[in-house]
């Protein structure tokens, strides 16, 4: 199946630093998103991204569709304890509902 | 509303064995999903529904079936358990589309262990 490359797959940083993952893909996707899920519950969506090249932000998160169209990366600023938690990315097409997760990255912040 | 809910909460299962996970959403969503998340990993997409009476597979079908009869209920079938069913499998639900506006809405969970 598809493969979606998700790094680093864990970090570990003081609380107040920036993070910084991406996912890369063989396969180009329409639509990239970015999920954190908290243990025992399911994933949250923080970001969806639609267009090539498109810059989104969420309060101290920003996300980015890679011009190429298989790749993202997702950015957390001035970490903070309840961040922590595992992130995914996720790609989908566009002439169907499927989607592809990457294997996560688990974050951990020091306070 | 009670968002999506998902029944049981845990489950062990022999092998051969058939059981329905039961989902449920109350937001009159039109897209529903299962997925299954093996330990420490990503979700994969089993099965998704756009309507009522229209399901289509995803990256992982087999050893699976699903129905949609209402909007509101998407159960998944596993009809001769193994080993290899043994995961945690959500549900989740959104209008449309994922859009700017809109999201999917997980369930919490099934964790089913096959033994």
């Amino acid at each position: 199946g598809q493969q979606l490359n998700q790094s680093p797959q864990s970090m570990f940083i003081q609380e107040g630093e920036d993070v910084s993952m991406n996912c890369t893909s063989s396969s180009i996707f329409n639509t990239w998103l970015w999920y954190k899920q908290d243990p025992g519950e399911g994933p949250v969506l923080l970001i969806a991204l639609y267009k090539a090249g498109e810059l989104t932000s969420n309060g101290r998160l920003t996300a980015q569709f890679g011009i190429t169209r298989k790749d993202s990366f997702l950015n957390i600023s001035a970490s903070i304890p309840s961040d922590v938690g595992i992130y995914f990315c996720a790609g989908q097409w566009v002439n169907n509902n499927d989607m592809r997760f990457g294997a996560g990255t688990r974050l951990t912040v020091k306070p | 509303n009670a968002g999506v809910t998902q029944t049981p909460k845990f489950r062990i299962l022999k092998i051969g064995q058939s059981m329905t996970l039961q989902c449920a959403q109350d937001m009159n969503h039109n897209y529903m999903y299962w997925y299954r998340q093996d330990p420490g990993m990503g979700l994969k997409l089993i099965y998704y529904s756009v309507g009522a009476g229209i399901t289509d597979k995803g990256e992982v079908p087999n050893g699976y079936n699903v129905s949609r009869s209402t909007t509101e209920d998407f159960p998944l079938r596993l009809e001769l358990a193994a080993p290899s069913q043994t995961s945690v499998y959500f549900c989740a639900s959104s209008y449309s589309r994922q859009t700017s506006t809109d999201t999917q809405y997980f369930g919490p969970g099934t964790r089913l262990t096959v033994l």
